[in-house]
C-alpha cells in the first residue's frame, strides 16, 4: 500500500513552454498533497501545499503564478510549471498523506530539463 | 529559518560493518522528526516518524533515536549490507504536515 506515482520521469522542454508533471496517490486517497524540488547537491525544498479542492498554499520565494497546482480529486494533484526557463531546470517530487498519521508517500520524481 | 543539518554527507563501508548517522534540528516548537530511504531512481522510502523524547525505533537492521532537547537523532544501521546503499534522508515536520528535509547522508556499502 501507499504508492505515489509521478509522471512523466524525465522531461526536456524548450524556453518559455509549459510542462505539466501529474503526481497520484494509487492506493489510498490523500487529503494533502505537497510539491517539493532540488537543486543539485541541496536539501528537498517544500514548493506549495495541496488540499483536494482548494488553493495550494505557495512557501515563501514561490510563484504562484509560475507553479500552477492543481488538486482536482483526492488521488491527483497537477503542478504546470509555466513558461519555463533554463533556471527551472530542477528534480521535482511529490509527496501525499492521508493513510498513516504524520507520514508522507512520494513519488519517484521528475527530472526537468529546460533548453 | 529552520535549518537541519545531517552528517556525514557521505561514508562507504565494508559489508558488515555497522554506521550510524546523526540528523541535527532545532530543539524548540518540536513536533515531528522523519527518516527516509531513499534509493536512486525509486521514491524515498518512510523509515521512522518519532515525536516523543527518548523515543527508540527499530525495523530490522536500522534502528534510530531521538533527543528533542538537545535537538539531534541518530539513525544506527547494524551489519551493512550492500542493499542498505541509499541515501538516508532526516525531515522536521511541523503540525500543518510540512517537513523541512536535511540534505542526507549517501551511504556506499561495498561487498
Amino acid at each position: 500500500g501507499a504508492v505515489v506515482s509521478q509522471h512523466p520521469s524525465r522531461v526536456i522542454c524548450k524556453s518559455g513552454t509549459s510542462v505539466k508533471i501529474e503526481c497520484r496517490s494509487l492506493d489510498f486517497q490523500a487529503t494533502t498533497m505537497f510539491w517539493y524540488r532540488q537543486f543539485p547537491k541541496q536539501s528537498l525544498m517544500l514548493m506549495a501545499t495541496s488540499n483536494e479542492g482548494s488553493k495550494a498554499t505557495y512557501e515563501q520565494g514561490v510563484e504562484k503564478d509560475k507553479f500552477l497546482i492543481n488538486h482536482a480529486s483526492l488521488t491527483l494533484s497537477t503542478l504546470t510549471v509555466t513558461s519555463a526557463h533554463p533556471e527551472d531546470s530542477s528534480f521535482y517530487i511529490c509527496s501525499a498523506d492521508g493513510l498513516a498519521a504524520d507520514t508522507q508517500y512520494f513519488g519517484p520524481g521528475t527530472r526537468l530539463t529546460v533548453l | 529559518i529552520l535549518n537541519v543539518e545531517q552528517s556525514p554527507q557521505s561514508l562507504h563501508v565494508q559489508e558488515g560493518d555497522s554506521t550510524n548517522f546523526t540528523c541535527s534540528f532545532p530543539s524548540s516548537n518540536f513536533y515531528a522528526l522523519h527518516w527516509y530511504r531513499w534509493e536512486t531512481a525509486k521514491s524515498p522510502e518512510a523509515l521512522f516518524v518519532m515525536t516523543l523524547n527518548g523515543d527508540e525505533k527499530k525495523k530490522g537492521r536500522i534502528s534510530a533515536t531521538l533527543n528533542t532537547k538537545e535537538g539531534y537523532s541518530y539513525l544506527y544501521i547494524k551489519g551493512s549490507q550492500p542493499e542498505d546503499s541509499a541515501t538516508y534522508l532526516c525531515a522536521f515536520g511541523n503540525q500543518g504536515g510540512k517537513l523541512i528535509f536535511g540534505q542526507g547522508t549517501e551511504l556506499s556499502v561495498k561487498p
